[in-house]
């Protein structure tokens, strides 16, 4: 299967400062890509959808100003939590599916743990 | 509201045993529906797609079920392994977003 690779998996900044999320598709074009946050035992929430070479499409209750997500090229999407707080703590994900001729089929990062301290 | 509901307690199985976990939805029209599995700090992994008008899918050990009118979806395990204990999420594909539940924690005990 097609592979997205996640960086960092693990960052710890202290309140205040930013923090920037890789998300790559490494062996297909992805021209949609979803970032969820996850919170201990609870379901992946939808923060946005970003579609290659236009402005991403947040879902209701996330501030675009505070997640900024730039989907530059077919490959690359970034997250950058803006002025992170410790309620900003959390588990980022972000998934990617192909386009023409997909199944359907999402493929997930590995994933982002995020503590501010 | 919209809803996606899966048991948020977690099923304990006898290795060999047929795992079932159950999706719900509510206020959804999904054009299909998946199934994933994620384990502790990772991402989630795809397992399984039914469309609409699908009634069963298999993929080796696996079989999903989907009822449209009962707005609810099966998902099977047969000969359940302790390899098999995990998280496993349901998903649905609806306005060209997919939308999850909170998962369903496995444990397959040997």
């Amino acid at each position: 299967g097609a592979v997205v690779s996640q960086h960092p998996s693990r960052v710890i900044c202290k309140s205040g400062t930013s923090v920037k999320i890789e998300c790559r598709s490494l062996d297909f074009q992805a021209t949609t890509m979803f970032w969820y946050r996850q919170f201990p035992k609870q379901s992946l929430m939808l923060m946005a959808t970003s579609n290659e070479g236009s402005k991403a499409t947040y879902e209701q209750g996330v501030e675009k100003d505070k997640f900024l997500i730039n989907h530059a090229s077919l490959t690359l999407s970034t997250l950058t939590v803006t002025s992170a707080h410790p309620e900003d703590s959390s588990f980022y994900i972000c998934s990617a599916e192909t386009g023409t001729g997909n199944t359907g089929e999402l493929f997930f990062g590995e994933g982002s743990r995020l503590t501010v301290l | 509201s919209q809803k996606i509901e899966q048991n948020s307690e977690a099923l304990n199985i006898q290795e060999g045993k047929t795992a079932t976990l159950t999706c719900n939805y509510t206020n959804y029209s999904p054009a299909y529906l998946q199934w994933y599995r994620q384990d502790p700090g990772r991402g989630p992994v795809f397992l399984l797609l039914i469309r609409e008008n699908e009634k069963e899918k298999r993929k080796e050990r696996l079989k999903v079920t989907f009822d449209t009118t009962l707005k609810q979806s099966l998902f099977h395990i047969t000969a359940s392994q302790p390899a098999d204990s995990a998280t496993y999420l349901c998903a649905l594909y609806n306005f060209n977003k997919f939308y999850f539940g909170s998962g369903t924690k496995l444990n397959v005990k040997p």
